[in-house]
């Protein structure tokens, strides 16, 4: 099983709702990523987990509030989100974080419309 | 971190080889040089990688510059099915972050 399975893949929700985005891998990957990514712009790094602790917060404001139960699962919790937080949310997973040779492995995606 | 940039956009005739070149003037000894593409609607998917020689594998080629300078991506008979953008990206050894730049947006005629 190569796969990152993110869920779900279409997501609208108001600016008072609080929601979460799912990921899951079982490659046994000891590093997990979320990035957003605007229309016509390239992914941007949001959240870092090595081995269930968050390694890297790219400044991400507290409305995102990622979490890493297990080694298999990311998960992305939204509340009070913004109209301009739409986007497509994109997990990623590699088998460590400090390997520069190792792949990043990425799902298709979650894409939200905050309205 | 290392940035890397590539032309906004190329195109290609179908059954034709694509060069798609990436400069990355401040890459490090430890910089492995990777490089994804993304398809409508998807998540990247990872193309090749390589650290110094070059690579080959059943997607794509990597030819890596003597100084490392700046690589291209080469895809031996482009289709339709390749037209996507291509991100090249550098990931470290001993660093934790991926960053993308811009991207290529390659586009292949019939």
């Amino acid at each position: 099983d190569t796969e990152v399975t993110q869920t779900p893949k279409h997501l609208v929700m108001g600016m008072t709702n609080k929601k979460s985005l799912k990921c899951e891998q079982h490659m046994g990957h000891r590093a997990m990523y979320w990035y957003k990514q605007k229309a016509k712009k390239p992914p941007e790094l949001m959240f870092v987990y090595s081995y269930e602790k968050l390694s890297i917060n790219e400044s991400v404001p507290s409305r995102f509030s990622p979490e890493c139960p297990n080694s298999s699962l990311l998960n992305l919790h939204l509340h009070a989100l913004q109209p301009e937080d739409s986007a497509l949310y994109l997990c990623a997973s590699s088998r460590y974080i400090q390997a520069g040779g190792e792949k990043l492995f990425f799902g298709s995606g979650t894409q939200l419309s905050v309205l | 971190d290392a940035k890397t940039t590539q032309p906004n956009s190329m195109e290609s005739n179908e059954e034709e080889p694509v060069h798609l070149p990436c400069n990355h003037s401040t890459i490090s000894g430890t910089d492995y040089i990777h490089w994804y593409r993304q398809l409508p609607s998807q998540g990247p998917e990872y193309v090749i990688h390589g650290l110094t020689s070059n690579v080959n594998n059943r997607m794509a080629s990597l030819a890596i510059a003597e100084d490392r300078k700046s690589s291209t991506l080469i895809l031996h008979r482009a289709t339709l099915r390749d037209a996507a953008v291509y991100y090249c990206i550098l990931r470290s050894q001993g660093g934790f972050k991926t960053i993308f730049g811009a991207g290529t947006r390659l586009f292949v005629k019939a």
